[in-house]
């Protein structure tokens, strides 16, 4: 499976919004509601943020959602924090049991 | 609470093996599957293999199959993956993760695996 799309950097200010894309294909993301994101920090190991599409675990900011539309997922990061600055992955369940991540995009909290 | 330390990494030469290992605790290590996912230098992650929680299904990425194989030991809560005809390419932090439903939650601070001559 190739990765799945995502926009290399998305930047925003205090306090706005943004939204990052992960779009892949009927054989991952549009099969399956099994998507997740994870939010990365210089030298760290990922965090899970969202799962299953839309669902955070405990301890999560409700500043993060997750949606989808057939073969393209979406993170929003509301109320922009500058502690949001990292890189976001995107990862989907796909056919034949494996799994995919997306490139990754680094956010910017100018 | 759950914690994943891997061990194992180091610097090998193209062709040769090595073995890494996860060792896990603060969950019911036999109730879940695990994960194998790396990450190169400056590049994004990259799924490398999954078994599931008692060991009996395993499945991988093209781009290690055939050569590398991961297993578990589930009375002693550590999980493995053997690593043959390594290539420079194979050059990466690997993450050993714990997986929810069907995707890693849980990731371990990673150990670096050099694939040098």
């Amino acid at each position: 499976h190739s990765a799945l799309t995502q926009p290399a950097s998305v930047s925003g200010s205090p306090g706005q919004s943004v939204t990052i894309s992960c779009t892949g294909t009927s054989s991952d993301v549009g099969n399956y509601n099994y998507v997740s994101w994870y939010q990365q920090h210089p030298g760290k190991a990922p965090k899970l943020i969202i799962y299953d599409v839309s669902h955070r675990p405990s301890g999560v900011s409700n500043r993060f959602s997750g949606s989808k539309s057939g073969n393209t997922a979406s993170l929003t990061i509301s109320g922009l924090q500058t502690e949001d600055e990292g890189d976001y992955y995107c990862s989907s369940y796909a056919n034949g049991f494996t799994r995919v991540f997306g490139g990754g995009t680094k956010l910017a909290v100018l | 609470q759950v914690q994943l330390v891997e061990s194992g990494g180091g610097v090998v030469q193209p062709g040769r093996s090595l073995r890494l290992s996860c060792a896990a605790s603060g969950f019911t290590f036999g109730s879940f599957g695990m994960h194998w996912v790396r990450q190169a230098p400056g590049k994004g992650l990259e799924w490398v293999a999954v078994i599931s929680y008692d060991g009996s299904e395993e499945y991988y990425a093209d781009s290690v199959k055939g050569r590398f194989t991961i297993s578990r030991d589930n009375s002693k809560n550590r999980l493995f993956l053997q690593m043959n005809s390594l290539r420079r390419e194979d050059t990466a932090m690997y993450y050993c993760a714990k997986e929810m439903l069907v995707l890693p939650d849980y990731w371990g601070q990673g150990t670096r695996v050099t694939v040098s001559s």
